[in-house]
């Protein structure tokens, strides 16, 4: 059973609204938290993190939020641009060690001019 | 920029070959990384290594191997690939112990036949 769930394949969005990307967990001792963003023929490139001892993290348009309680994290992206289109990864884990990270299927995200 | 290069960007075998995934990484990371990218699977961790000559088993090793005999390469061999092997291999590095930033190559797709 997946530890890391991202339930939705694929999202549309139009360009300059907001962007929601939704990751759900079952682990409860998951505590450090990744997205990553991967462009077609490119490997994934981190985005953006977030550990447990916080409920919200900012990077420029991005943010992510954490509800420890639900186990659940989601990505916002506002505004949205075309060149925000791509797969998202969620990924987790119960220490900071790269190779205990958990990923998700990931989630296609097209932004529509 | 940082750079990891995976050698190969399709590959095409038949079953029973022994296959060779190339990896090298510019960045004079520690840690590198063989992973494998199924659709609805995510990324899954297959070997990584954390020093040269050391490795340590991920999540699906079955029917793999590595060798690292120098730090900035990492090698994964399917000693006799197999049409479940069929896969997007995707080779990562990171620097240091709480290396939660993965730095991905481009993937190397590769079919058995």
């Amino acid at each position: 059973d997946q530890q890391v769930k991202q339930n939705s394949p694929s999202l549309s969005v139009q360009e300059g609204r907001i962007s929601i990307l939704n990751c759900d967990y079952t682990n409860s001792m998951f505590d450090y938290f990744l997205w990553y963003k991967k462009y077609p023929a490119e490997g994934p490139t981190f985005l953006i993190s977030i550990s447990s001892i916080k409920d919200k993290n900012e990077d420029g348009r991005f943010t992510v939020f954490l509800n420890k309680s639900a186990k659940h994290l989601s990505l916002h992206i506002v505004p949205s641009q075309p060149g925000d289109s791509a797969v998202y990864f969620c990924a987790a884990s119960a220490n900071n060690y790269g190779q205990n990270f958990v990923f998700g299927p990931g989630t296609r995200l097209s932004v529509l001019p | 920029d940082v750079k990891v290069t995976q050698s190969s960007r399709y590959l095409v075998k038949r079953t029973g070959e022994k296959v060779f995934l190339e990896c090298v990484q510019d960045m004079d990371h520690e840690n590198m990384f063989w992973y494998r990218q199924d659709p609805g699977l995510g990324l899954r961790l297959i070997y990584f290594s954390y020093d040269v000559k050391m490795k340590e088993k991920g999540d699906i090793p079955e029917g793999y191997s590595v060798s690292r005999e120098k730090k900035e390469r990492f090698s994964l061999i399917l000693e006799s690939a197999s049409t479940n092997q069929t896969s997007m291999y995707l080779c990562a590095s990171s620097q240091g112990t709480t290396n939660e930033k993965l730095f991905f190559g481009s993937g190397t797709q590769l079919s058995v036949l």
